[in-house]
Formats: structure tokens, sequence, C-alpha cells
């Protein structure tokens, strides 16, 4: 059974640093895209990046590049997701999703239930 | 920026057809994909590539896309179906993806 199973909830104050996981298991880890996404309080969903854990190739949404780093650990079969200082904008919820190719493209097929961050002074 | 825009709410009777809408300009030429997600939970595949339907999803939920709009249509709405409804597709140069600004819809 694959699952995505996220780090628990994190409040934080402003400019602290944190790295969030994506622990993933019942299927091969390298193999398949995992995408980051960020649902800000009663706001849209937003995909903040991809990594393919074969090869740590990485790929940075626009308005995410330089705000956040995604990396994995194949040796653990975990996604990170890390800020060197946070802000107060970046309280939301952090979902990861693993990412299937289809015939005509690629779907977010699973996806852990989300990280709560909090940032607040 | 590449944008896909979706209407905020949408509203029926249980019963009645949703459709919900998202347009943008690569749609002719990129998949759109809907997600749904239900107050509390992570979102969750209804339609892939346009007009497929998962297995497991109710064949009352169809998709379609002709020009720069996509539809995702909801025939005989339920109760249960009330939830956020998100597009994602990519633009025209394949760059990552992204999604629509999602739709509530209420269905009472």
């Amino acid at each position: 059974e694959v699952q995505l199973v996220q780090s628990g909830a994190e409040v934080k104050k402003p400019g602290e640093s944190l790295k969030i996981s994506c622990e993933n298991s019942g299927y091969t880890f390298t193999t398949y895209w995992i995408a980051w996404v960020r649902q800000r309080p009663g706001k849209g969903l937003e995909l903040m990046g991809l990594i393919f854990p074969g090869d740590s190739d990485t790929r940075y949404s626009p308005s995410f590049q330089g705000q956040v780093t995604i990396s994995v650990d194949k040796s653990l079969n975990i996604a990170y997701l890390r800020w060197s200082s946070l802000k107060a904008s970046d309280t939301a919820m952090y979902y990861c999703a693993r990412l299937k190719e289809t015939a005509g493209g690629a779907v977010f097929d699973f996806w852990g239930r989300g990280t709560l961050v909090t940032v607040s002074s | 920026s590449y944008e896909l825009t979706q209407p905020p709410s949408v509203s029926v009777s249980p019963g009645q057809t949703a459709r919900i809408t998202c347009s943008g300009d690569a749609l002719p030429k990129k998949y759109a994909y809907w997600y749904q997600q239900k107050s509390g939970q992570a979102p969750g595949l209804v339609i892939y590539e346009d007009n497929k339907r998962p297995s497991g999803i109710p064949e009352r939920f169809s998709g379609s896309s002709s020009g720069t709009m996509a539809t995702l249509t909801i025939s005989g709405a339920q109760v249960e179906d009330e939830a956020d409804y998100y597009c994602y597709s990519t633009d025209s140069s394949g760059n990552l993806g992204l999604f629509g600004g999602g739709t509530k819809l209420t269905v009472l």
C-alpha cells in the first residue's frame, strides 16, 4: 500500500529555520517525482516544486525559487521541504504528493495528510 | 505568467447538474486535470487527461475540454460532492504545472 506520511504540525517564530518531511512507503521511491504543495488558510493549492529522488533533479515554481529547498534522502525514502528563515506569510498547510506519469501527462495520485506550519511571533 | 481561471463558487440543488469551468490559453494543447478537496482533507484526483475517470470515481463525474476551456461536470450532484474543486494543467512551454484558483461547490 502506497503511503506518504508527513511530519507533525510546527509552530515557529519569524526568522527561524524549519525542515518538514514526507516519508514514502509501498513503492519504489526513486522512480516517481514527489511534489510539495502549499495551501494558505482559506486559499487554494499552489505547486511549490518537484523532486525526482532517483537523481535529485529538482524543479521549483517561479514563486518559490530561492524561498525553500526541496531535498530527499534516498536511503530513508524521505522527501524534505526546508526554510532557512521563516516569515509569517509561510503559515500554511503543506502537502507532499506523488506524481505518476500517465499516457498523456502526469497525475498526483497519492497525497500526504499535510503538515500545518504556523509562523507567529 | 500563466493562469488557470475558475469561478469562485457554484451552487446547485441535489440532483441537479453542476458544471465547473477552467479557462487557460494553453488548454487547447494541454490536458486538464481535476482534483476534489473536501473540508479538512487532502485533495484527490477525480478526472485526468480532460475526460478520464480514475477507478473508484462515480460515473456522475465527467470532464470535457473545448478550446481554452475545460469543464468538470457532476451529473446529479449529491450532498457528499460538496467540496472545493481545482483544475490543474501546464503552460504551452511545458513548465511546471499550476492549479486554478479553485471553485467551491455547494449542494443544498
